[in-house]
């Protein structure tokens, strides 16, 4: 069975710019969760979407957003880039039983952003 | 709120010899907690996990920990270093059984010397 899979793998932006981050869960996860990880720091939550809702917000301004799709795949968009959101941004997923999602998250590559 | 502090952010240990991670957490609630990898331009893999059945959590490639609540630790143990266990490793706590969100810590990078 596949992992969690993301695209693309690297990307570089100029400040000011907009950037799309998308994921896809393993076969029959339902949620779908964002990390941002600085180099030589560890992962730091942004969000949790279930059933196409947020179900939980990190610290980050309002410049991130994130959406799932019917497929429970999922989208981070970053608006107006700064260079300090120079990141690897991981998604995970995770099973969804009686309407909460357990703990127990499953990681992609990542996606690795330069903000130039 | 939870936290997770690392003790050592690098570790070094020769080949065969004992690996010891220290790791510990402060959380509102009964803590389900983690160790993670993270092996070079790799993504983040679980070694094991504690949520509140057995304190000595066994996990894979030989990994081991030990929930202590008493001194709110979660150390990381192998008997036996090997090579290709030279990583990031990281500890993560979430509230209970369920939720949405995982504290790292800062990680500890393991060195191991031939």
């Amino acid at each position: 069975d596949a992992g969690v899979t993301q695209s693309p793998t690297h990307l570089i932006k100029t400040r000011g710019q907009h950037v799309t981050l998308r994921c896809s869960p393993i076969s029959g996860h339902k949620s779908v969760s964002w990390y941002q990880q600085v180099l030589g720091q560890g992962p730091q939550f942004i969000f949790q979407y279930y059933e196409k809702e947020e179900r939980g917000r990190g610290n980050f301004p309002d410049r991130f957003s994130a959406r799932q799709f019917p497929n429970y795949s999922s989208e981070l968009n970053v608006n107006a880039l700064l260079l300090g959101d120079s990141a690897l941004y991981l998604c995970a997923s995770s099973l969804v039983l009686g309407g909460r999602s357990y703990n127990e998250q499953f990681f992609g590559p990542g996606t690795r952003l330069t903000v130039l | 709120a939870q936290s997770v502090t690392q003790l050592d952010s690098h570790v070094s240990v020769s080949e065969g010899t004992p690996v010891l991670l220290r790791c510990n957490y402060s959380s509102s609630y009964s803590p389900s907690l983690f160790w993670y990898v993270q092996h070079p331009n790799k993504g983040l893999q679980l070694l094991l996990k504690y949520t509140s059945a057995a304190t000595l959590v066994k996990g894979i490639n030989g990994f081991e920990a030990e929930f202590k609540k008493s001194e709110t630790s979660f150390h990381l143990t192998k008997p036996s270093a090997h090579m290709s266990d030279a990583a990031e490793y990281f500890c993560v706590v979430s509230p209970g059984n369920a939720g949405n969100m995982l504290t790292f810590g800062g990680g500890t990078r393991l060195m191991v010397k031939p």
